[in-house]
């Protein structure tokens, strides 16, 4: 079944404590994007991957990281999570970029920061 | 850059009347743009996209959206709403070269009435 991955589903940490939140798609995609889901926000881009070895920020990256060594994962890492870091997190995918390409998203991560 | 104004965080229909959802972008060059759905507790689904091959495009579950250049508009409508519809509503456009970044509305609710 062709799917986009993310776990943990659910995540209570405390400020500080570096975190990954890992993504996996099996669909051979070329481009992976991160999005976190705030209400009366929408959902806005952290950073996305056009392919292997290649990434690029998003509309609010400050606080994150992402690798991208593997064609099928591109893990979130948050070095120093704070409180506004708290948030509904997505994963998703597409062969090509999101111009004609629809995005297949994950069911999401819940992070709490306290 | 690209903004997306959806007007009305909820709208609120009774089961077989018109769903009318409203998205309005701020680029005077016409992008690439998108509706989608998100049930409780999932990610987003394509409903959804207009590429400029036709102003009026056709979606999944009854809902169509027409493309207006002049008034920078994507409307999404379904003649007639059924209680499955109730689902949180995203409009989206494509910014930057190549399109590689996806910029979300704010989302709307749409609630079904009995």
């Amino acid at each position: 079944e062709a799917q986009v991955t993310q776990n943990p589903r659910y995540l209570i940490t405390v400020t500080g404590k570096k975190l990954t939140v890992t993504c996996s798609q099996n669909m051979n995609h070329e481009y992976m994007s991160w999005y976190r889901q705030d209400p009366g926000l929408g959902l806005r881009q952290i950073y996305y991957s056009m392919n292997v070895e290649v990434t690029d920020k998003g509309d609010v990256p400050e606080g994150y990281k992402v690798s991208r060594k593997e064609k099928r994962n591109f893990p979130l890492i948050l070095e120093s999570p704070s409180p506004n870091q708290t948030s509904l997190y997505f994963c998703a995918s597409s062969f090509r970029t999101p111009s004609n390409q629809p995005q297949h998203f994950g069911d999401g991560t819940r992070l709490s920061i306290l | 850059a690209q903004s997306v104004t959806q007007l009305g965080s909820h709208v609120s229909v009774s089961e077989g009347a018109l769903v009318l959802l409203r998205c309005n972008y701020s680029s005077s060059v016409p992008p690439y743009l998108f509706w989608y759905v998100q049930y409780p507790n999932q990610g987003l689904q394509l409903l959804l996209k207009y590429t400029s091959a036709a102003t009026l495009v056709k979606g999944i579950n009854g809902f169509e959206a027409e493309f207006k250049k002049s008034e920078t508009s994507f409307h999404l409508t379904k003649p007639s709403a059924h209680m499955s519809d109730a689902a949180e509503y995203f409009c989206a456009v494509t910014e930057g070269k190549g399109a590689q970044k996806l910029v979300f509305g704010q989302g709307t609710r749409l609630t079904i009435n009995p």
